[in-house]
């Protein structure tokens, strides 16, 4: 299995929109309905913002959403905020007691 | 309040193993619906899924690392370890507990993370 792929960066302005793409193949994103994803701050621990694809956590802000398009996966985030500016990473569980990451994505507000 | 806690050897000499230990207080670690897995992070880079275990002893590891990982679990102590054999400096990172879903492995509770480096 090989890790899934997201842009290295992306980038917004305060109040605006940004979508993070995450792409892997139909034996891990597109043939499951599981892919999560975190936000991570320096110095900190990733954190759970995504799960199953669309559902979030409790706490999690109404202005992070999850959607999935084949073997695409995406993370938008509305309403830009400047606390959003962090690394964003996907998941997705790949079959067989295995989870795959992506390579990480920098979010610029 | 779940937490999960890191513990172990700061630095490693090249060849040799790494051990980490992982404490796990608010929640049982024989709760049914449940792994517990290790994910790592070499500076600066992303995240690397090594592997889980389950409170019966069960395991499952990433492939690339499949050879030199062995993750253990002690349900007395509410802990679980992680060892990594003949490492070289590709192994230094901040490597972190976390619990996750036994139906598809998402990582849900995550430690602070520990950083292990590798020297020569």
């Amino acid at each position: 299995q090989s890790a899934l792929t997201q842009p290295p960066s992306a980038s917004g302005s305060p109040g605006h929109s940004v979508t993070i793409s995450c792409t892997g193949t139909s034996s891990d994103v597109g043939g499951h309905n599981h892919v999560s994803w975190y936000q991570q701050f320096p110095g900190q621990a990733p954190k759970l913002i995504i799960y199953d694809d669309t559902k979030r956590p409790s706490g999690v802000p109404d202005r992070f959403s999850g959607s999935k398009s084949g073997n695409t996966a995406s993370l938008t985030v509305i309403g830009l905020q400047a606390e959003d500016d962090g690394d964003y990473y996907c998941s997705s569980y790949a079959g067989s007691n295995i989870l795959l990451f992506g390579g990480g994505t920098k979010l610029t507000v | 309040q779940l937490q999960l806690q890191e513990s172990g050897p700061g630095l490693v000499k090249s060849s040799e193993t790494l051990s980490l230990t992982c404490t796990v207080s608010g929640d049982s670690i024989r709760g049914s619906a449940y792994y517990w897995g290790w994910i790592r992070q070499p500076p600066g880079k992303g995240l690397e899924w090594i592997g889980i275990t389950y409170f019966t002893g069960s395991t499952y590891y990433n492939p690339s690392l499949q050879s030199r990982v062995t993750i253990s679990v002690d349900t007395s102590k509410n802990q679980f370890s992680l060892k990594l054999t003949s490492v070289t400096a590709a192994d230094t990172a901040l490597y972190y507990c976390a619990r996750q879903r036994v139906d598809v492995l998402t990582a849900e509770y995550w430690g602070q993370g520990a950083l292990v480096t590798v020297s020569s």
